[in-house]
């Protein structure tokens, strides 16, 4: 039974293209985020989404945009790929956004742009 | 710099020896997770510190944090391959909503 599950898990594309990634969790979580991991595999949040709402949204660019239908879906959308967005992204949920809470991370989708 | 500081960066161990990896911030921490991460998954979750002097273990692992909440230690007891991976330290830290990440620890196990 898969918590947070991420499609694709891998995607290789050429710059300037568009492409979207998927996140679903069945935890019946109402948080759920987006991190990316660097090539030096530093893991930093992007966006965070509470009941659907936009919550965080660490200056990423505007290329990148989210979509939650639902809370059990977030999807990334990313516009004009370029060569520095190669790297993991991972998905992620939690019962509230609230502290204390423990995150459940799904298991990556590797973004390579070529 | 970081806000969270990890170290060692990678450590190589011999299998059956006791290791530590250390997770240090100059702020106070509401609290603090360990995950570990293998290659093609997730991040797994591993523990969860949230009290001064905090202690946890689960099986061989063993995590602390400090009294003054500024600090976590995970220590490995007789380590095995299976224990190999990244370990990555997140904390709640003070004024933000959301969780820091060290850079992480690459942990191999020699046989």
């Amino acid at each position: 039974d898969t918590a947070v599950s991420q499609t694709p898990k891998y995607l290789v594309t050429q710059m300037g293209n568009d492409k979207s990634i998927k996140c679903e969790q069945n935890l019946g979580h109402d948080t759920m985020y987006w991190y990316k991991q660097d090539s030096k595999k530093f893991l930093k949040i992007m966006f965070s989404y509470n009941n659907k709402e936009l919550i965080i949204n660490e200056t990423v660019p505007n290329r990148f945009s989210p979509k939650s239908p639902d809370k059990a879906h977030l999807n990334l959308h990313i516009n004009s790929l370029e060569l520095g967005d190669s790297a993991v992204y991972f998905c992620a949920s939690s019962q509230e956004l609230v502290r204390g809470e423990t995150q459940y991370f799904g298991p990556g989708t590797r973004l390579l742009v070529l | 710099s970081q806000e969270l500081e990890q170290s060692p960066q990678s450590l190589i161990v011999q299998e059956g020896k006791n290791l530590t990896i250390n997770c240090t911030s100059s702020k106070t921490l509401y609290g603090l997770y360990w995950y570990k991460q293998k290659y093609g998954e997730g991040l797994i979750f591993l523990m969860m510190l949230q009290k001064g002097g905090e202690e946890k273990s689960h099986e061989k692992i063993t995590a602390k944090l400090d009294e003054k909440k500024q600090q976590s230690s995970l220590h490995i007891t007789a380590s095995q391959p299976s224990h190999a991976g990244i370990y990555l330290c997140g904390a709640d830290m003070q004024g933000a909503q959301k969780l820091v990440f060290g850079q992480g620890t690459r942990l191999t196990i020699n046989p």
